[in-house]
């Protein structure tokens, strides 16, 4: 089965640029969407298709995906996006499903 | 509007069983991708069921031979019938609508608690 990998944690500074990878074999040949999800809720979509952002999600939200890593990028960083984030692929090679990575909690100091 | 209501969570045994049911609006469970996906108290996100629009269905390893995913056209909900149930399944269960391959509407969740 395909396997994602992120960093536990992020903590990055009000107003700064919080960066977020999410590892896999050759990712960059999948579209990666990424959810944000804070205590008590369940998950939003912030950015699909790598770079996409759904309507009413800020621009400072951001992806790229190349090779073995996909990345979140979060500019301007404020105190609400303090969440965790987690990526996701479909893995067609076997078994048709979703595969999550693990998470990475952003705290924002 | 797509909305989707979970229910049927309960504090249940082990080796017991359990059916959640999420109620659909705003779209077909009969024209969509729908799929379950777990979060266990204070951890990551698992997909442990999907059911395609053909019928089809996937389980993950960790549930396959235990939990069923179906359903009912004529009442536009989706469900999850588990059986054989262990602490491990302990957790937060979402119901949610996919698009393609991502998923674009979840629920709030049920919660699931196996304990003696």
């Amino acid at each position: 089965s395909y396997v994602l990998t992120q960093p536990p944690s992020v903590s990055v500074a009000p107003g700064k640029t919080a960066s977020i990878i999410c590892g896999g074999d050759n990712i960059g040949s999948k579209s990666v969407h990424w959810y944000q999800q804070r205590p008590g809720q369940a998950p939003v979509l912030v950015v699909y298709d790598d770079s996409n952002r759904p309507s009413g999600i800020p621009e400072r939200f951001s992806g790229s995906n190349s090779g073995n890593t996909a990345t979140l990028i979060i500019s301007r960083v404020e105190a609400g996006d303090e969440a965790d984030y987690y990526c996701q692929v479909w893995d067609s090679t076997s078994d048709r499903h979703y595969v999550f990575g693990s998470g990475t909690k952003v705290t924002v100091l | 509007e797509v909305q989707l209501v979970e229910s049927g969570g309960d504090l249940v045994q082990p080796g017991g069983s359990l059916r959640l049911s999420c109620a659909a609006s705003g779209f077909s469970v009969t024209d969509n991708f729908l799929t379950w996906v777990r979060q266990a108290p204070g951890k990551g996100l698992e997909c442990v069921s999907v059911i395609y629009n053909d019928g089809s269905a996937f389980y993950a390893a960790s549930v396959k031979g235990r939990f069923t995913i179906l359903r009912d056209h004529s009442k536009n909900t989706l469900y999850l019938q588990m059986k054989s149930l262990t602490p491990e399944d302990t957790a937060l269960y979402y119901c949610a609508r996919v698009r393609v391959t991502l998923i674009e509407n979840w629920g709030q969740g049920t919660l699931v608690t196996v304990s003696s």
